[in-house]
C-alpha cells in the first residue's frame, strides 16, 4: 500500500514555458500533499503544503505566483511552474500524507520529476 | 529551514560490512522516519518509529528512536550492492512538516 505516482518523470522545455506536474495517491486518500525541490547532492527542501479544497501553504522564499499548486481532489495535487526559466531546473518531488496533517502516518513520496529548462 | 544533523555525510564500505548512521536534533520529535533515495528517484520509506526507545527492524535494517526523542540511528547489517544510495532521516510532529537530515551517501567498494 501507500503508492504515490508522479507524472511526468522527465521534462525538457524552452524558457518561458509553463510546466504542470501531477501527484496522485493511488491507494489512499490524501487531504495533505507536499511539494519538495531537491538540488544535486542536497536534502529535500519543502516548497509548499497542498491542502485539498483550500489554498496551499508556501514556505518562506517560495513564490506562490511562480509555483501554482492545485489540490482539487483527495487523490490529486498539481504543481505548475509558470514561465519557467533555467534557474527553475531542478528535481521536484511530491509526497502524500495518509490520514491528514494531525495523523502520525509517514509521508510517502512520488518518484520525482526532473525539470530541465533550456 | 531547519535540518537535522545526520552523520556520517558519506560512507565507503566493502560488501558484507555493517553500516551505522545517526541523526541528532536540538528539539524533540514524536516520529522518526528513515528513507532511502536512489539516483533520479523519490525517497522510499524504510522504517517508521513512533515511540521513544522503540527498536524496529525491516530485514537487514534496524532503527531506534532515541530515549531522549532527540536522536535516532539506522543500522544495516551485511551490506549488499543494492544498499548503495542516500539515506535520509526525518523527524516529525503532529500537524507539522517533516524536518529532514542532511543525508548519508553510502558507497560500496567492489
Amino acid at each position: 500500500g501507500a503508492v504515490v505516482s508522479q507524472h511526468p518523470s522527465w521534462v525538457i522545455c524552452k524558457s518561458g514555458t509553463s510546466v504542470k506536474i501531477e501527484c496522485r495517491s493511488l491507494d489512499f486518500q490524501a487531504t495533505t500533499m507536499f511539494w519538495y525541490r531537491q538540488f544535486p547532492k542536497q536534502s529535500l527542501m519543502l516548497m509548499a503544503t497542498s491542502n485539498e479544497g483550500s489554498k496551499a501553504t508556501y514556505e518562506q522564499g517560495v513564490e506562490k505566483d511562480k509555483f501554482l499548486i492545485n489540490h482539487a481532489s483527495l487523490t490529486l495535487s498539481t504543481l505548475t511552474v509558470t514561465s519557467a526559466h533555467p534557474e527553475d531546473s531542478s528535481f521536484y518531488i511530491c509526497s502524500a500524507l495518509r490520514g491528514g496533517p494531525s495523523s502520525n502516518q509517514p509521508q510517502h513520496f512520488g518518484d520525482g520529476t526532473r525539470l530541465s529548462i533550456l | 529551514g531547519q535540518q537535522l544533523n545526520q552523520s556520517p555525510q558519506s560512507m565507503f564500505i566493502q560488501e558484507g560490512e555493517d553500516v551505522s548512521m545517526n541523526c541528532t536534533s536540538s528539539s524533540i520529535f514524536n516520529t522518526w522516519l528513515w528513507y532511502k533515495q536512489d539516483p533520479g528517484e523519490g525517497p522510499v520509506l524504510l522504517i517508521a518509529l513512533y515511540k521513544a526507545g522503540e527498536l524496529t527492524s525491516n530485514g537487514r535494517l534496524t532503527a531506534q528512536f532515541g530515549i531522549t526523542r532527540k536522536d535516532s540511528f539506522l543500522n544495516i547489517s551485511a551490506s549488499i550492492p543494492s544498499d548503495v544510495g542516500i539515506y535520509f532521516c526525518a523527524g516529525g510532529r503532529r500537524n507539522e512538516k517533516l524536518t529532514f537530515g542532511t543525508g548519508t551517501r553510502l558507497t560500496i567498494i567492489p
